[in-house]
């Protein structure tokens, strides 16, 4: 059963870069069949699309995180990996990784979400 | 401001039915069958409840439906029960300059 886990600090602060791991467990990173993202949610709000990987490193970002964004992977670690730089508090979130399958481009496994806090 | 445009909240007793609209654009649901829900419990991760507009994954109840009809996507839940209060989400491939857009979720309370 494939599982994704988040990991990183839980607090960074302004103006730093927020870095953040996947982990993937019970399959493989390299399957063609699947893009790799990340997706957030300030306390309280809605679900934004931050971007997505594939194993050969393509990518694709979200425009409103104005560049600011970059995700990479390591297919000898099966892990992937969101680094998002000069945060402010509008950056506080809970950070969810998770599967996207490329053919109708929908989530279908999540991990549990790892809580960042961007405060002095 | 979410991409796309759902009911802030709906309510229904158990044993109805309930439907959430979601409206894009001609970019997105419009044009393209890439409309996924998502439920949501506090706490919890989003869990996949519908794809492909209105394919249901394996193990979620076919008490859950979805639709689409021009720039709208729908999502029914018939036969209301306890544990299908929590927040839905619907999302959609777009071919705007960005991949995936998410509506701005629906408070689902069961009365």
């Amino acid at each position: 059963q494939l599982q994704l886990q988040e990991s990183g600090p839980g607090l960074v602060k302004p103006s730093e870069t927020l870095s953040l791991t996947c982990t993937v467990s019970g399959g493989s990173i390299s399957s063609s069949t699947y893009y790799w993202g990340w997706i957030r949610q300030p306390p309280g709000k809605g679900l934004e699309w931050i971007g997505s990987i594939y194993y050969s490193g393509s990518t694709y970002y979200n425009p409103s995180l104005k560049g600011r964004v970059a995700i990479s992977v390591d297919t000898s670690k099966n892990q992937f990996s969101l680094k998002l730089s000069s945060v402010t508090a509008a950056d506080t979130a809970v950070y969810y990784c998770a599967r996207l399958d490329s053919s109708s481009w929908y989530e279908d496994v999540w991990g549990q979400g790892t809580t960042v806090t961007v405060s002095s | 401001q979410s991409a796309l445009t759902q009911p802030a909240s709906v309510s229904g007793s158990p044993g109805q039915s309930i439907t959430i609209s979601c409206t894009g654009t001609s970019s997105d649901i419009g044009v393209y069958n890439y409309v996924s829900w998502y439920q949501q419990h506090p706490g919890k991760a989003p869990k996949l409840m519908i794809y492909d507009v209105s394919n249901r994954p394996s193990g979620v109840s076919n008490r859950f439906s979805g639709s689409k009809s021009g720039n709208t996507a729908s999502l029914t839940i018939s036969g209301l029960q306890a544990e299908d209060e929590g927040d839905y989400y619907c999302s959609s491939y777009t071919s705007s300059n960005t991949l995936r857009v998410f509506g701005g979720g629906t408070r689902l309370t069961v009365l």
